[in-house]
């Protein structure tokens, strides 16, 4: 059984588009992260939901908007679509220390 | 200075050598240490937490922590060509209860036949 998962796997988009990421995760976990790993692969934070409240919410551009329609998932919507959002992006959940990562979606702008 | 500082190698080790990787990081009120390994294409993989100074040993693989020095280590005892792979020093930020980890820039290690 999956523990994180994450619709889809691969994105490819015109710049100026909106586009989703999905977030599921099966395992009970109380707070779910959402990460940007560029292509240097540098893996840097962006948000964090625990019971449907946010509590991490890094430098990021406002045209990216988490959801958290119930602890168990975890969306994000990025709009206007730029080629700097290139990138994978890993949904991660957590109860304690240490967390648990989603298979990742490679998101690429043209 | 980086908050978490891995050298990117490739660090390369012939298969049955132990593998040895740093990170030393500048968050002091930081408690909490993990290692995660990345294979290419594929998401990180937690394989080690560690919480107090010292040692921890699991199977082939062992962390160490000092935390008076701000450095951390996975050694992974006779190395397989399946090791190969980027492993990712993490810390849990010392400033924050919401478990926001700061990952360094990872190292890769080359596990040779």
């Amino acid at each position: 059984d999956t523990a994180v998962s994450q619709t889809p796997k691969y994105l490819v988009t015109q710049m100026g588009n909106d586009k989703s990421i999905k977030c599921e995760q099966n395992l009970g976990h109380d707070t779910m992260y959402w990460y940007k790993q560029d292509s240097k692969k540098f893996l840097k934070i962006m948000f964090s939901y625990n019971n449907k409240e946010l509590i991490i919410n890094e430098t990021v551009p406002n045209r990216f908007s988490p959801k958290s329609p119930d602890k168990a998932h975890l969306n994000l919507h990025i709009n206007s679509l730029e080629l700097g959002d290139s990138a994978v992006y890993f949904c991660a959940s957590t109860r304690g220390y240490e967390q648990y990562f989603g298979p990742g979606t490679r998101l690429t702008v043209t | 200075q980086k908050e978490v500082e891995q050298n990117s190698g490739p660090l390369s080790v012939p298969e049955g050598a132990i593998a040895s990787l740093n990170c030393t990081y500048s968050d002091r009120g930081s408690q909490s240490f993990f290692w995660y390994r990345q294979y290419s294409g594929k998401s990180p993989e937690l394989i080690m937490s560690i919480y107090s100074n010292g040692d921890k040993e699991d199977g082939r693989f062992t962390a160490q922590l000092n935390k008076a020095s701000q450095y951390v280590s996975l050694l992974i005892r006779d190395s397989q060509p399946s090791d190969s792979a980027t492993y990712l020093c993490a810390l849990e930020s010392g400033s924050s209860n919401t478990g926001k980890l700061i990952f360094g820039q990872g190292t890769t290690l080359q596990v040779k036949p």
